[in-house]
């Protein structure tokens, strides 16, 4: 089966720096994505990551570690649009030839 | 470019009631996903289309979901009949499937309440 996990909410102070962390256990694995959603609108990508290390892309980041199942998604510089729900999915390479297995999601809250 | 669109946004019908949500993906994608998800659950894959072909359809709950893709362009997802347990919302995704990283690109969903 499937299992991967990520903090349901978090809440952050605009300016900061925030880090959502995702696990995973997984029968096969290619590739990690997150993607940001906003209430009522389409999950959006943000990041891929299929090797391990650092991805940085603008205010985002996104890391991983396949030894460890793990990775991060890292925002700096906060804004208030940031608040969201940041989706971790992987891509299994054993069971499909393409489809997502997601978390439930993590609620970032930016305040003031 | 025009994104993934989904239709209809909403849809309220009764028990026992057939609904069909359709979804137009981005031009040129050959490959279509349906996921689904649950109040407080995780979005969960349904099915993958690779043009007018089903590539994967081992997420489909039971024999009352039917998708179609006739013509390998727009696709829908009919419920029949519809279960209270089917509430929920249902996202469509395309990608290219050129391989590499082979981006989903998502709709906004259908957001269907069975009563």
């Amino acid at each position: 089966g499937q299992n991967i996990d990520q903090p349901t909410e978090m809440t952050a102070t605009e300016g900061a720096i925030v880090q959502i962390n995702c696990t995973y256990q997984t029968s096969g694995f290619n590739g990690l994505f997150w993607y940001q959603q906003h209430a009522g609108e389409a999950p959006t990508f943000l990041s891929y990551n299929v090797l391990d290390g650092l991805e940085e892309k603008g205010r985002f980041s996104s890391f991983l570690s396949r030894s460890k199942g793990y990775s991060y998604l890292l925002l700096k510089e906060l804004q208030m649009k940031d608040s969201a729900s940041y989706l971790c999915a992987v891509r299994d390479q054993g069971t499909g030839a393409n489809n997502l297995f997601f978390g439930t999601g993590t609620r970032l809250t930016v305040i003031p | 470019e025009a994104g993934v669109t989904q239709f209809p946004s909403h849809s309220v019908i009764e028990k026992g009631q057939t609904v069909t949500l359709r979804c137009d993906p981005i031009s040129g994608h050959d490959n279509l996903y349906w996921y689904r998800r649950v109040m407080g659950k995780e979005i969960k894959f349904l099915l993958h289309f690779v043009k007018e072909s089903k590539q994967d359809e081992s997420g489909m709950p039971n024999n009352r979901f039917l998708a179609e893709r006739t013509g390998g362009t727009y696709s829908t997802l009919k419920v029949q009949p519809a279960e209270l347990e089917d509430s929920g919302v249902y996202f469509c995704a395309s990608s290219q499937g050129t391989g590499g990283v082979d981006t989903q690109y998502f709709g906004p969903g259908t957001r269907l309440t069975v009563l």
